[in-house]
């Protein structure tokens, strides 16, 4: 089957830094997403990786490394607005989208 | 840009009673349009996408049905809602099939069934 593992929960300090990690198993890959979830609203796209590497955008990077099967996103500067859940989701080789459960991440003072 | 409306953002209806949620989106043409519904704390699940005008496919078998009578709108419905169906349903939308554009979601509406 085609699973995507992250974990439920993690909780970090403002000002830090904090590294959210996603595995994956699928049919193919043409790509991984991550989005950004506040709760009750719906998700956001935060980055896409399809080549493996570190993509950075302001205070989140997104790393890939498809041989591992394995994701992180990288959040700095930790700020209480990032209490969130961030999703990652992969696209397989039929450009279906596999969806993790996502993580939430709580921002303490 | 692409701006998608999804109404309404709130829903409580008993078990048994129909239900029409619609969404529209403006900004594109001849979208990819999905509905999702996500359970609390579990993962978004695929219901129904749309490549087209009177094109659905269904991912999950279950008693809702999806409709795209135009371009830009996308109706998802149910004849009997049952407990199981309780979540929160988000349209979604991405330009091209075979393309890997992210998706942008509609704001998204919470059901409950009682």
């Amino acid at each position: 089957g085609q699973n995507i593992d992250q974990p439920t929960e993690m909780t970090a300090t403002e000002g830090a830094i904090v590294q959210i990690n996603c595995t994956y198993q699928t049919s193919g890959f043409n790509g991984l997403f991550w989005y950004q979830q506040h709760a009750g609203e719906a998700p956001t796209f935060l980055s896409y990786n399809v080549l493996d590497g570190l993509e950075e955008k302001g205070r989140f990077s997104s790393f890939l490394s498809r041989s591992k099967g394995y994701s992180y996103l990288l959040l700095k500067e930790l700020q209480m607005k990032d209490s969130a859940s961030y999703l990652c989701a992969v696209m397989n080789s039929n450009y279906q989208l596999i969806w993790g459960a996502g993580t939430k991440l709580i921002i303490k003072p | 840009s692409q701006t998608i409306h999804q109404w309404p953002a709130t829903l409580v209806q008993p078990v048994g009673s129909p239900l029409s949620l619609e969404c529209t989106v403006e900004g594109t043409s001849n979208p990819n349009l999905y509905w999702y519904r996500q359970a609390a704390g579990r993962g978004l699940q695929l219901l129904f996408y749309s490549v087209g005008i009177g094109q659905i496919s269904s991912e999950v078998p279950q008693n809702l049905s999806a409709s795209r009578p135009q371009d830009r709108q996308f109706i998802l419905s149910s004849k009997k809602l049952l407990l199981s169906d309780s979540g929160f349903y988000l349209c979604a939308t991405a330009p091209l099939t075979g393309d890997n554009s992210p998706l942008h979601f509609g704001n998204g509406t919470r059901l409950t069934v009682t």
